[in-house]
C-alpha cells in the first residue's frame, strides 16, 4: 500500500529545544515536500527535495532545515523552535508522472 | 503569481442535500487543478483532478468538479451529502516549477446537519 508516514503525530515542546519530524515514503518517489497548514492560509510549502542530497527552499523556509540522505526519508528539522512555528505540518511524496501528491497524516506541533 | 481562492470558509448543509464548494484560481496558462479532502485528524486525500479534456471530472466518494475556463473556476459538487462528508476541503493548482509546489486555497470547512 502506498504510504507516507510521519512521526510524531503530536508534539508539544518549548522554545529553543531542537526537534525533528520524520517523514518516510514507500513509493520510490524522487520528489518530496514539506508544507505547513495554518488557519485561513491553506498549506504553504516549506522545503522540497528533488532527489537524494538535492533540497531547496519553498515559500516559508525560515527557521527550518531538511535533509535527504536516503530516497525514502525526508526529515524536517527545527533547530530552535519558536511559538510562531506552532502549526500542522504535512509531508508529501510526489508522483511526477501523474502529478499526484501523497500526504502524510500530519504532525501537530505546539511550541510554548 | 498563482493563487487560489475559496470564497466560503464554512458551509453547513443538511444530510441528503446537494453541495457545491467554490474555487477560483489565478494562473496565466491552463492549470492542473485538484480537490483534496481533510477529515478530522487525517492527512489530505485526493478527491479528483483536472489536467485536460472533458471539463467535468468524476472523483471518489461521489464527488465531481467542473472546470470553467471563462470563469477561472473549478467548483466541487455532490448531489447528496452524507454525514461522513463533514471535513475540510482544499482546492489546489499546480504543480509549479522544480519545487513541484501546489498552491492551495484557504480551505472550506463543511458541516453536515442531521
Amino acid at each position: 500500500e502506498a504510504q507516507v508516514t510521519q512521526n510524531p503525530r503530536y508534539l508539544i515542546t518549548v522554545t529553543g529545544k531542537k526537534l525533528t519530524v520524520t517523514c518516510s515514503q514507500n513509493m520510490n518517489h524522487e520528489y518530496m515536500s514539506w508544507y505547513r497548514q495554518d488557519p485561513g492560509l491553506g498549506l504553504r510549502q516549506i522545503y522540497y527535495s528533488m532527489n537524494v542530497e538535492v533540497t531547496d527552499k519553498g515559500d516559508v523556509p525560515e527557521g527550518y532545515k531538511v535533509s535527504r540522505k536516503e530516497k525514502r526519508n525526508f526529515p524536517l528539522i527545527l533547530e530552535s523552535p519558536s511559538p510562531n512555528q506552532t502549526s500542522l505540518y504535512f509531508c508529501a511524496s510526489i508522483a511526477r508522472e501523474s502529478y499526484e501528491q501523497y500526504f502524510g497524516p500530519g504532525t501537530r506541533l505546539t511550541v510554548t | 503569481a498563482q493563487s487560489v481562492t475559496q470564497p466560503d470558509i464554512h458551509i453547513t448543509v443538511s444530510e441528503g442535500a446537494s453541495l457545491e464548494l467554490r474555487c477560483n484560481y489565478s494562473y496565466g496558462a491552463t492549470p492542473y487543478l485538484f480537490w483534496y479532502v481533510q477529515s478530522p485528524g487525517q492527512g489530505l486525500q485526493l478527491l479528483l483532478k483536472y489536467f485536460s479534456g472533458d471539463t467535468l471530472v468524476q472523483g471518489i466518494k461521489g464527488f465531481e468538479a467542473e472546470f470553467k475556463r471563462s470563469q477561472s473556476s473549478f467548483n466541487l459538487r455532490k448531489p447528496s451529502v452524507h454525514w461522513s462528508d463533514a471535513a475540510e476541503y482544499f482546492c489546489a493548482v499546480g504543480p509549479f516549477g522544480g519545487a513541484q509546489k501546489l498552491v492551495f486555497g484557504q480551505g472550506t470547512r463543511l458541516t453536515i446537519n442531521p
